[in-house]
């Protein structure tokens, strides 16, 4: 059975301190993985896509990598303003269009 | 910029009601999808469609309908709600099977 796995659950952290968010995934031929921002009350809105082991892709204080069986969401110097949860998603095992969603990592960035 | 977007953003509705939720995307995007999302269970697939008046079901779609009788418009009914149909909705849309799927703001709908 597909899983998505995203740790911690919930991170805090000051203004500056970086730190990087988990995504392990079990899924059979992986066809891409999704990284997702979603702000409280809000849609997830779309950050990455990353498709092979050893892809990075950065937007602003955000980079995310890939490897066979995990990404990681790498947040550098992070501002109050990256605060929201994070997202992980994999396209399941034997259909092309389910996406399998994990649970999220919770951050707050403070002051 | 993809934009995808839902009738409501807040819905309160009585046991046994019919409700409709409506997603409109504006890419002319293929796919589109209604997922629910509830604390500690993450987003879960409702239905989707890949075309005009095709649809398949997710993984949770009893109590739940859906229509796309336009490539744009893409339906959800909830034929009697219950309580438990209480959750935050979101439609997404996507260009290709595989592609990147864009959210919605939500619906956040209460049934009393």
């Amino acid at each position: 059975e597909d899983q998505v796995t995203q740790s911690p659950e919930a991170l805090r952290l000051q203004e500056g301190e970086s730190s990087s968010l988990n995504c392990s995934y079990t899924v059979s031929g992986l066809r891409g993985l999704f990284w997702y921002r979603q702000d409280p009350g809000k849609g997830p809105e779309f950050l990455f896509t990353l498709y092979s082991a050893g892809e990075e892709k950065e937007k602003e204080r955000l980079k995310a990598t890939l490897t066979k069986k995990e990404s990681f969401l790498h947040i550098t110097a992070p501002k109050p303003e990256d605060s929201a949860t994070y997202l992980c998603a994999v396209p399941a095992t034997g259909t092309a269009s389910k996406l399998t969603f994990g649970t999220g990592t919770r951050l707050q960035v403070t002051l | 910029d993809v934009k995808v977007t839902q009738s409501s953003r807040y819905l309160v509705k009585r046991t046994g009601e019919k409700v409709f939720l409506e997603c409109v995307q504006d890419m002319d995007h293929e796919n589109m999808f209604w997922y629910r999302q509830d604390p500690g269970l993450g987003l879960r697939l409702i239905y989707f469609s890949y075309d005009v008046k095709m649809k398949e079901k997710g993984d949770i779609p009893e109590g739940y309908s859906v229509s796309r009788e336009k490539k744009e418009r893409f339906s959800l009914i909830l034929e009697s709600a219950s309580t438990s149909q209480t959750s935050m909705y979101l439609c997404a849309s996507s260009l290709l099977v595989q592609e990147t799927q864009y959210f919605g703001p939500g619906t956040r709908l209460l049934v009393l």
